[in-house]
Formats: C-alpha cells, sequence, structure tokens
C-alpha cells in the first residue's frame, strides 16, 4: 500500500512570492490533515477534510492560505505572498475515520524557506 | 485550552536500556486519544501507538508501551531494550472528541540519542 505522498520535498521563496503544496493520501482515507511544523516544534493543525468537505479550518491564516480538496482524494495547499514566518516544513496526513481508530500516517513533508 | 507538555527537550541511553518519556496533557473533555509517533529524519512521522481515554488497558505494540495516568492526566512512552535506529524525536500527541469534530495538539518533542 503506497504511504501519503507530498510534492515538492524542498520550495525556497522570495518574501511576496506565492507557492503551493500537493498531498495525495493513502488511498481510501477519508481524512486528510495538513500541518505546519516550524523548526524545533511540533507539528500545528491548520486545516482538515473529511472527503471534499473543510471541517476545521481555524488555524489557517485565511488572508494568505488556502487549502482544497475538491474531489475528496488530493489536496493542494496554497500560501499567497509568503512571508519568512511561514518558514517551517508542512506536512501531510490522512486517516480513516471510520473505526474510530484516527491514527494518521503521515507524507514526508515540504521544507520550506522564506528568504 | 488545551495544551501538550513533553518535559525534556533530549534524551539519552545506551544501547538496550528502558527509556521512559512523559507527557502531561490539559482536556476538558471526556473523550480524547493520546498518540505518540516518532519523526524519522527523512522527515517522516510514524504512528507508534495510541491510547483511548475510555481505555483502561495497558496499550503495548512491540517494544512500544505506556504507562497511562488519567487522574494526573499524564502518558508515558516507554520503549524497551533500546536500539540505535530508536533516536529521532518522539512526539506526544492529544486528539479531543468535539461535536463536529476533533481537536489535536502536538507537544514539543523529545529528541532522543541511542548510542551503541
Amino acid at each position: 500500500e503506497a504511504g501519503v505522498t507530498q510534492s515538492p520535498r524542498y520550495a525556497v521563496l522570495q518574501e511576496g512570492q506565492a507557492v503551493s503544496f500537493w498531498c495525495d493520501p493513502i488511498s481510501g482515507h477519508d481524512t486528510l490533515y495538513w500541518y505546519q511544523q516550524p523548526r524545533d516544534q511540533g507539528p500545528q493543525l491548520l486545516v482538515y477534510f473529511r472527503d471534499e468537505a473543510v471541517i476545521d479550518n481555524s488555524q489557517l491564516p485565511s488572508d494568505r492560505f488556502s487549502a482544497v480538496r475538491p474531489k475528496g482524494t488530493n489536496s493542494t495547499l496554497k500560501i499567497q505572498s509568503a512571508k519568512q514566518g511561514d518558514t517551517a516544513t508542512y506536512l501531510c496526513a490522512s486517516s480513516l475515520s471510520a473505526g474510530g481508530r484516527w491514527e494518521q500516517y503521515f507524507g514526508p513533508g515540504t521544507r520550506l524557506t522564506v528568504l | 485550552a488545551q495544551k501538550v507538555i513533553q518535559v525534556w527537550s533530549t534524551a539519552s541511553r545506551q544501547e538496550g536500556e528502558e527509556l521512559t518519556l512523559d507527557c502531561s496533557y490539559e482536556t476538558s473533555q471526556v473523550l480524547y486519544h493520546l498518540f505518540w509517533y516518532k519523526h524519522l529524519l527523512s522527515g517522516e512521522m510514524v504512528f507508534l501507538i495510541r491510547q483511548m481515554s475510555s481505555s483502561t488497558a495497558k496499550e503495548r505494540s512491540g517494544r512500544y508501551s505506556v504507562v497511562f495516568q488519567k487522574s494526573l492526566k499524564s502518558i508515558s512512552l516507554v520503549i524497551s531494550a533500546l536500539q540505535p535506529d530508536d533516536s529521532g524525536k518522539y512526539f506526544c500527541a492529544l486528539w479531543e472528541l468535539r461535536t463536529g469534530g476533533y481537536k489535536v495538539v502536538f507537544g514539543s518533542g523529545t529528541r532522543l540519542l541511542v548510542s551503541p
């Protein structure tokens, strides 16, 4: 079974530039999560979807960040006008809500540096 | 407010020893799950073990087990027979079940070095 895949693995931007991250969850997983993990900190949940619906995006900086999962499978996280404070690893994870186990399986992450 | 605290930022042991990593949490919810993850050098976050708030069973998975002290809001990860490959960063995470969804908070992690 293929794991969660993410691309690109690395991104370097100047402040003000835009960037998109792509995630392909484990096949059959209905729930998909995006996390931001600053260096030497734990992951912080930005947004999560069940199928194509956003369940919680309260931690997503809505003025510059957006996330979609139009068909309930792959997802894209976009940052408009990146800031130096956005420097972090962006992790995607997926899980199966049925059974109430909630174990999340993480992708390798995209390491973003904003200069 | 929810909070997950891992007091020790680093730990080191010799191969073959046993290690306990501590995690404390704050929650006002009745139903919640606690997870331990290992962050590999490759960047991957690997699920290790889970503890349900409603369970009194002593969870175990291979060399991993947990000590769950619900009244103290504490959960410790025990790793037995340490191997150099156990080196990495370990995160504790709290999942709270709430109406319409759930909230998740990770601790800041403990970095472990196991020497041969």
